[in-house]
């Protein structure tokens, strides 16, 4: 089945750097990525759709500045989390999607980020 | 997005009694999903039902959809301890479009005690 591999699993940073989280399509082209931030014991968030060759669409209340979403290939997807500070702790998820179809797709293992 | 809610928010049972969690949403939808996600990782699709089916199974799964009630049920049967985890349901709305977002569930955090 699809796979998608999502690096790094845990990163801990300083305050004020930056992280960058990678998604990739093992054995497909993912036309579309999604990212999703999770807090504790929470559900997911839908943060932006990321389709390839082309500007990412964020959801309202995420600073698209803040979240660099870059979809280059139709097998990579990254977000840069910029100038982090401690409320960005979080676990990020991408999703991607083989077909046109919202189903048979697949989460990223996800990224624990942890800002101190 | 409109998120569904799902109920309980944490269930705990003992091993080989039967688990069931409930999701209900707001929107009219394509398709309904349920999710599995251990500590700290990523979602594991578990079985997905259509907006026109009633009831699915996949091993010792069982889901139901009411569409009038705009609810979904996951049963697991005789539970056992690696069931442990999250169980988060997410609709897929209509209108169909080239892009949609799956809207996830709050989650049930569901504990099986061996």
């Amino acid at each position: 089945g699809a796979v998608v591999s999502q690096h790094p699993s845990w990163v801990i940073c300083k305050s004020g750097t930056s992280v960058k989280i990678e998604c990739r399509s093992l054995d497909f082209q993912a036309t579309t990525m999604f990212w999703y931030r999770q807090f504790p014991k929470q559900s997911l968030m839908l943060m932006a759709t990321s389709n390839e060759g082309s500007k990412a669409t964020y959801e309202q209340g995420v600073e698209k500045d803040k979240f660099l979403i870059n979809h280059a290939s139709l097998t990579l997807s990254t977000l840069t989390v910029t100038s982090a500070h401690p409320e960005d702790s979080s676990f990020y998820i991408c999703r991607a999607r083989p077909g046109q179809e919202n189903y048979g797709y697949t989460f990223g293992s996800g990224t624990r980020l942890t800002v101190v | 997005s409109q998120q569904g809610e799902e109920d309980p928010q944490a269930l705990s049972i003992q091993e080989g009694e039967n688990a069931t969690m409930n999701c209900s949403y707001k929107t009219s939808i394509n398709n309904l999903q349920w999710y599995r996600q251990n500590s700290g990782r990523g979602l594991v699709h578990l079985i997905l039902i259509r907006s026109n089916e009633r009831e699915k199974h996949s091993g010792r799964l069982r889901v139901t959809l009411d569409t009038s009630k705009k609810s979904s049920s996951l049963l697991i049967t005789a539970s056992r301890a690696a069931d442990t985890a999250s169980y988060f349901c997410a609709t897929d709305p209509l209108p169909s479009g080239s892009a949609r977002q799956l809207t996830f569930g709050s989650g049930t955090q569901l504990t099986v005690l061996p």
